[in-house]
C-alpha cells in the first residue's frame, strides 16, 4: 500500500531563507511522486513531479526536490523564501489510478 | 495548459437538498476524480472515473454517487446532503498513463445549512 507522511503541519521561515518541508513515503514498487502547491481559495498546482528519471527534481518557481530512496524521502527545498512562497504545499505518491496525498503543511513567510 | 473547470466557486445548499457539483476537462484525460479537502485532514478521495460510465469507490464514498456519461466531465452527486458535508471539493484530471500529474480545478466551497 502506498502512502505518505508530511512531518511539520507548519512551518516558518524568515524571507531569504531556506525552505524544507519534509516527505517520507511508502510504496511497494518503484513510486511516482509529487509536490503541489495550493494558495488560498484555489486548487492544487503542481510544483514538481519525480518519475524515476533523475533523482534532483528541479520545478517551478526556483524549489525542487531529492528523491532518497534509502530514506524513503521526497524533502522539498528552496533556497531563498519569498513572501509569495506562503502557500499549503502537498506531498503526493501515485498507486494504480490513485494518488495518495499527505496531510499538508502550511509555509509561513517571516518579513 | 489543462484546463479543469468546476461549475461553482461557492454554494449554499440545506440539509436534505439533492446536490450536483460539475467538472469539466478539456484535454481528454482518461481519468478524473472528486477529493473533498477539511482542515488537519488533507484531501480524500471520494470516487475517481478511469473511463467514461466507469467509476470506482475512493476512500470516503459514503452519501455520495457521481456520474461520467462523457469523458470531459464528471459529476458528483450528494444525494441527501448533510451539515457533514460542508467541505471544499476539488476534481482532478489525468492522462492514464502512469507518471502523469493530476491537474485540478479551483474547487468548490460548499456549505450545507
Amino acid at each position: 500500500a502506498q502512502s505518505v507522511t508530511q512531518l511539520g503541519s507548519h512551518v516558518s521561515v524568515s524571507e531569504g531563507a531556506l525552505v524544507l518541508l519534509r516527505c517520507n513515503y511508502s510504496s511497494s514498487v518503484p513510486p511516482y511522486l509529487f509536490w503541489y502547491v495550493q494558495y488560498p481559495n484555489q486548487g492544487l498546482q503542481l510544483l514538481l513531479k519525480y518519475t524515476s528519471a533523475a533523482t534532483l527534481v528541479k520545478g517551478i518557481n526556483g524549489f525542487e526536490a531529492e528523491f532518497k530512496k534509502s530514506e524513503t524521502s521526497f524533502h522539498l527545498t528552496k533556497p531563498s523564501a519569498h513572501m509569495s512562497d506562503a502557500a499549503e504545499y502537498f506531498c503526493a505518491v501515485q498507486g494504480g489510478n490513485q494518488f495518495y496525498f499527505g496531510t499538508g503543511t502550511s509555509l509561513t513567510v517571516i518579513p | 495548459d489543462v484546463k479543469v473547470t468546476q461549475s461553482s466557486r461557492y454554494l449554499v445548499k440545506r440539509t436534505g437538498e439533492k446536490v450536483f457539483l460539475e467538472c469539466v476537462q478539456d484535454m481528454d484525460h482518461e481519468n478524473m476524480f472528486w477529493y473533498r479537502q477539511d482542515p488537519g485532514l488533507g484531501l480524500r478521495l471520494i470516487y475517481f472515473s478511469y473511463d467514461v460510465k466507469m467509476k470506482e469507490k475512493g476512500d470516503i464514498p459514503e452519501g455520495y454517487s457521481v456520474s461520467r456519461e462523457k469523458k470531459e466531465r464528471f459529476s458528483l452527486i450528494l444525494e441527501s446532503a448533510s451539515t457533514n458535508q460542508t467541505s471544499m471539493y476539488l476534481c482532478a484530471s489525468k492522462p492514464g498513463a502512469r507518471g502523469q500529474p493530476q491537474h485540478f480545478g479551483d474547487g468548490t466551497r460548499l456549505s450545507i445549512l
